[in-house]
């Protein structure tokens, strides 16, 4: 696609549900990662996926938290039980690769989720 | 350890005065460099990115920035802030992976 897609666009949620976060990076692009955004913080990193290689998950701050990327494109961000302080917007985050310094990150909109 | 510091969570300035948003890089190697802005429930933008050739790199709106690999740093500059120019802006690195700064926010007072 033209840009980096991301649905839902907001998400409002009760404590303890699960929920699911897709992003569709530009096609062709390998690197992809998750970022969170907290209101008025800054970004805070979450998961980056490069190519076929492992993740590098060292950003998630729970184990109720989880990514995937099927085939090599669209991810999922999901997280279980969730709390009132998972309330952010989450970005998602592609680029062609990492290893040259012509890369730029291409960011979505972004997915509003509230915790009540 | 690569690290990207910026150094004023707030600047305030008066509508056409300059700007000067500083970030400092920690890394044993010259990496790409890059300022993203976000405007209030808005998404982040690319403004300008430092790659290896020029050393003064613009941007849009006027911004630019200077890579001194001297002084490890990537601060940004505006000859004269406008209205539309309040926002956070984000210093990032490039080290095989993307860093972001903690973010200044910057006013501008009309």
């Amino acid at each position: 696609g033209a840009g980096v897609s991301q649905s839902p666009s907001n998400k409002v949620t009760e404590k303890g549900k699960d929920v699911e976060l897709r992003c569709d990076p530009i096609s062709g692009h390998t690197a992809l990662y998750w970022y969170r955004q907290s209101l008025g913080q800054g970004l805070e990193f979450l998961i980056y996926f490069q190519g076929n290689s492992a993740p590098d998950k060292s950003g998630l701050p729970s184990d109720r938290f989880s990514a995937e990327r099927t085939g090599g494109s669209v991810s999922t961000l999901t997280i279980q039980r969730t709390q009132q302080e998972d309330s952010a917007v989450y970005l998602c985050a592609s680029s062609r690769r990492t290893d040259s310094g012509a890369n730029v990150l291409t960011f979505g909109a972004g997915s509003r989720l509230t915790v009540l | 350890a690569q690290s990207v510091t910026q150094l004023d969570s707030h600047v305030s300035v008066s509508e056409g005065t300059p700007v000067l948003l500083r970030c400092n890089y920690s890394s044993s190697y010259s990496p790409s460099l890059f300022w993203y802005v976000q405007h209030p429930n808005k998404g982040l933008q690319l403004l300008l990115k430092y790659t290896s050739a020029a050393t003064l790199v613009k941007g849009i709106n006027g911004f630019e920035a200077e890579f001194k690999k001297s002084e490890t740093s990537f601060h940004l500059t505006k000859p004269s802030a406008h209205m539309s120019d309040a926002a956070e802006y984000f210093c990032v690195v490039n080290f095989n992976k993307f860093y972001f700064g903690s973010g200044t926010k910057l006013n501008v007072k009309p």
